[in-house]
């Protein structure tokens, strides 16, 4: 079955500090990965898109890792603010068609002053 | 350019009541999906749709009807509302499959009693 696992499931830090998110995946074959961004009572908004041939994309303080071999991907979050407190989902896409976007339960990250 | 509107945005029923949820996007994309998001879990698929005219079952699609009478427009409608239907409802639309960006709706909060 088609997966997406994130840790931690909840994470604090202090303003200023960086952190790193964690994504693991078994949907195969694999099209592309992606990171959104979901404040509360909000959509989820698009972070990155990376294809198996990126490693690395960064979106200013957001800077997204996949390693397709592993099935794994992180983002890490440099100079924490506190407009960055927010739930944080990886989501892959399968290549197969009908094969929809499959959701992780997402990282909730609290940055606090 | 609005993006992806949905309508209403808040909503109550009784057990038993029908609603439909109504989602637009200005963008003319082709794809578009209805998801439901609930506490500690991953975005779930409830019904899609490839084009005008065409829909599909998600993950989740028991209790939802949907249609795609216009290419902008991709309704969900609740025949006979339950309890375990309260969630929060978030429409989607890509242009192109697993490769474009996929733009959320903000959602619409429906609480049935």
């Amino acid at each position: 079955k088609n997966q997406v696992e994130q840790s931690p499931q909840s994470l604090i830090i202090l303003e200023g500090k960086n952190c790193t998110l964690q994504c693991n995946y078994t949907v195969s074959p694999f099209s592309n990965l992606r990171w959104y961004k979901q404040d509360t009572g909000r959509g989820p908004v698009s972070l990155t898109i990376m294809t198996f041939s990126e490693n690395t994309k960064s979106n200013g303080r957001y800077t997204a890792t996949l390693d397709a071999d592993t099935k794994q991907s992180s983002l890490h979050i440099t100079a924490s603010q506190l407009s960055d407190s927010a739930s944080y989902i990886c989501v892959v896409a399968g290549m197969n068609y009908g094969q929809n976007f499959v959701f992780g339960p997402g990282t909730r990250l609290s940055v606090l002053p | 350019n609005a993006g992806v509107t949905q309508t209403p945005k808040f909503r109550v029923l009784k057990t038993g009541q029908s609603m439909t949820l109504l989602c637009a996007q200005d963008m003319n994309h082709e794809y578009m999906y209805w998801y439901r998001q609930d506490p500690g879990m991953g975005l779930r698929l409830i019904h899609y749709s490839v084009g005008e005219g065409t829909t599909a079952k998600g993950e989740v699609p028991d209790g939802y009807n949907v249609s795609r009478l216009k290419k902008q427009n991709f309704l969900l409608g609740l025949e006979s509302a339950a309890p375990s239907q309260t969630s929060v409802y978030f429409c989607a639309s890509v242009q192109g499959y697993n490769t474009g960006e996929l733009f959320f709706g903000e959602g619409s909060r429906l609480t049935v009693l």
